[in-house]
């Protein structure tokens, strides 16, 4: 089965410098791939998502992320981060084929702090 | 706004209780995904629902099931209620099933089990 590894439970950033998150996956073939965000009390929003194709991917808010086949890593960045980017942030796959029907698969998420 | 209306927002129960979750899905929508997000399991897929027809389950335990309605909306009905059952459960709506389509989640409904 596909697993998602994000290996940083928290990341603490000061405002205005540069963010990368990490993402690792498991699975036999490439997947789909997303990066979610959510804000406190709030559901999970699409920042972006990878299926095929150029593997540097832009979303939206400024965040971009980078498949890379040999590493299983799709690593989330932003060149300069806000106050407003604070939040949890999900890394999920879906199978590539299949249908997509079993949904997403989560990683354990990541918990971004920003320093004033 | 994502579109996709869940209710009640908070739901606060005894243990051996049921209780029902309504999810209604972005306008056009067929597909209902619901999810369970706990501290200890993270966000955990349950069960997928396509046009009123059930097309996959994850790890949904026996004492949940789910129904989608004619008119798209869905229910997660769980019952003997334990504390553990304790989470915020997720729905989230997509046009279609494929992998690759994108899905709109709702705010939640955050369940207490007391």
């Amino acid at each position: 089965a596909q697993s998602v590894t994000q290996p940083d439970i928290h990341i603490t950033v000061s405002e205005g410098a540069s963010l990368e998150l990490r993402c690792n996956y498991s699975y036999g073939a490439t997947p789909y791939l997303f990066w979610y965000v959510q804000s406190p009390g709030q559901g999970l929003q699409l920042l972006l998502k990878y299926f095929s194709g150029d593997t540097l991917v832009q979303g939206i808010k400024g965040f971009e992320a980078e498949f890379k086949r040999s590493q299983s890593s799709f690593n989330l960045r932003k060149p300069s981060v806000h106050w407003s980017d604070a939040a949890e942030y999900f890394c999920a796959v879906a199978l590539l084929s299949g249908g997509g029907a079993d949904g997403l698969t989560f990683g354990k998420g990541t918990h971004l702090i920003i320093q004033p | 706004d994502s579109g996709v209306t869940q209710t009640p927002k908070h739901l606060i129960t005894a243990t051996g209780q049921r209780v029902t979750l309504r999810c209604s899905p972005r306008s056009g929508d067929l597909s209902v995904y619901w999810y369970q997000q706990s501290l200890d399991q993270g966000l955990q897929f349950l069960i997928h629902y396509y046009n009123g027809e059930e097309r996959a389950k994850g790890n949904i335990l026996e004492r949940f099931s789910a129904q989608q309605f004619p008119d798209l909306h869905s229910e997660l009905n769980l019952s003997s209620l334990e504390l553990g059952d304790s989470a915020l459960y997720f729905c989230a709506s997509s046009a279609g099933t494929g992998g690759g389509t994108e899905a709109f989640f709702g705010q939640g409904t955050r369940l207490t089990v007391v």
